[in-house]
């Protein structure tokens, strides 16, 4: 079965930097998409970042646009999350999500991780 | 970009009662080519991630209950539980994914017992 693992949060500094990574299973990794999706602590969810199926094209939110990088590494079946220059506001659940439709990157979210907390405070 | 607002923020409904959840998108997620509604629903319960429950606006995943049912197009869309359950207790949220990202969520309902 589908199994999405977050792992590398914790607490950061303000101006700090973070890799946050999504471990994945039980499927063909290398042919699907995958996103970053954050939750604050008791809010909503925001889209942070997507990633195509071959690393070939990225796209950001414009609040960690310039900040945040998305990668992947198919031949270890693994979504990475580098943050930089992170902020207080950047404190949520991180999750990495996946896309059903194969090699598509305008497709809804089937299957969730179960979140990584990054707490950035001094 | 696509800004995603639901209402209401919030919904008290009596258990066996209809619960509407309302989902209004800045432009059109309707791709004429496909005919599809780029938008999906997802439900949050406490201490867990979202969990898939139509997409294409109108198409329910696999082993959701059927008293789940979404509509709409365009930019107009509409969750709706026909007949409430106390395990329906939740935040729900809208999100389109049209064309290339970002791919914006509503804020999120959250539906309570009355």
């Amino acid at each position: 079965q589908v199994q999405l693992m977050e792992s590398g949060g914790g607490v950061v500094q303000p101006g700090g930097s973070l890799r946050l990574s999504c471990a994945a299973s039980g499927f063909t990794f290398s042919n699907y998409a995958m996103h970053w999706v954050r939750q604050a602590p008791g809010k909503g969810l925001e889209w942070v970042a997507v990633i195509e199926y071959d690393g070939s094209k990225t796209y950001y939110a414009d609040s960690v646009k310039g900040r945040f990088t998305i990668s992947r590494d198919n031949s270890k079946n693994t979504l990475y999350l580098q943050m930089n220059s992170l902020r207080a506001e950047d404190t949520a659940l991180y999750y990495c999500a996946k896309v059903r439709g194969v090699q598509q990157i305008s497709y809804y979210f089937d299957y969730w991780g179960l979140g990584d907390l990054l707490t950035v405070s001094s | 970009d696509i800004v995603v607002t639901q209402s209401p923020d919030s919904l008290a409904v009596s258990l066996g009662e209809r619960a509407t959840i309302n989902c209004k998108s800045s432009q059109s997620v309707f791709f004429s080519s496909n005919n599809k509604n780029y938008l999906a629903w997802y439900q949050q319960k406490p201490g867990q991630p979202p969990k898939l429950l139509i997409y294409w606006a109108s198409t329910r995943e696999s082993g959701v209950p059927d008293r789940f049912s979404g509509s709409g197009s365009g930019t107009d869309f509409t969750l709706t539980i026909s007949s409430l359950q106390a395990e329906d207790v939740a935040v729900y949220y809208c999100q389109q994914y049209y064309s290339t990202p970002p791919y914006s969520f509503g804020q999120g309902t959250k539906l309570e017992i009355k």
